[in-house]
């Protein structure tokens, strides 16, 4: 079954801290992976996109991995802001179909405090 | 910044009651979703378009209808809302391609008394 996973479910740490959020995928055949953010009371905007052939994705102070062997996927942000606090979801795209059929994790919801 | 619009924002309506949910996006795009998302789930997708008249269903059973009459509009219709349709339902489109990005709206939350 496609599936993806994400942890923490939640996570709360002090602004200027780094985190690191995790996704593990089931999904196959694979196409791409991305990281979209999601403030409260808004819709996802996309951060990275990675495809099999790519490992590492940078955005400003965010910094997506992939590892396509173990099918794991890490977020990690530096130097952690007030405006950072968001859901950040995982979504897996297969290539097995001419939608392109999504796979969505639950996302982490990112606290940080002042 | 997406220009992919969402109205009305927050509704609360009662049983019974029709309602439909606007959805406008002004960058031309010919693909067209619909997601049902639950405070703290995963997005579900319950409407696709790949352009003008197509329709389709998605992955998650829904009672509403959508049309495609127009390629920056893509309306959805529930004709007797009901509890259980209490959500938040988001709107995206995107350009068809191997890495499509799909640029979502605000999203609508619905309440259902």
């Amino acid at each position: 079954k496609n599936q993806v996973e994400q942890s923490p479910q939640s996570l709360i740490i002090l602004e200027g801290k780094n985190c690191t959020l995790q996704c593990n995928y089931t999904v196959s055949p694979f196409s791409n992976l991305r990281w979209y953010k999601q403030d409260t009371g808004r819709g996802p905007v996309s951060l990275t996109i990675m495809t099999f052939s790519e490992n590492t994705k940078s955005n400003g102070r965010y910094t997506a991995t992939l590892d396509a062997d173990t099918k794991q996927s890490s977020l990690h942000i530096t130097a952690s802001q007030l405006s950072d606090s968001a859901s950040y979801i995982c979504v897996v795209s297969d290539r097995g179909s001419t939608l392109g059929r999504l796979y969505f994790g639950r996302g982490t919801q990112l606290t940080v405090w002042p | 910044e997406a220009d992919i619009y969402q109205t009305p924002r927050y509704l609360v309506i009662g049983t019974g009651k029709k309602i439909t949910l606007e959805c406008s996006q002004t960058m031309g795009h010919d693909k067209m979703y619909w997601y049902q998302q639950d405070p703290g789930m995963e997005l579900h997708l319950i409407h696709y378009s790949y352009g003008v008249n197509s329709t389709e269903k998605g992955d998650l059973s829904s009672e509403s209808t959508v049309s495609r009459i127009r390629t920056e509009h893509f309306p959805l219709t529930l004709e007797s809302a009901r509890p259980s349709h209490t959500s938040q339902y988001l709107c995206a489109s995107s350009v068809p391609g191997n890495q499509e990005t799909q640029y979502f709206g605000p999203g609508t939350r619905l309440l259902v008394l």
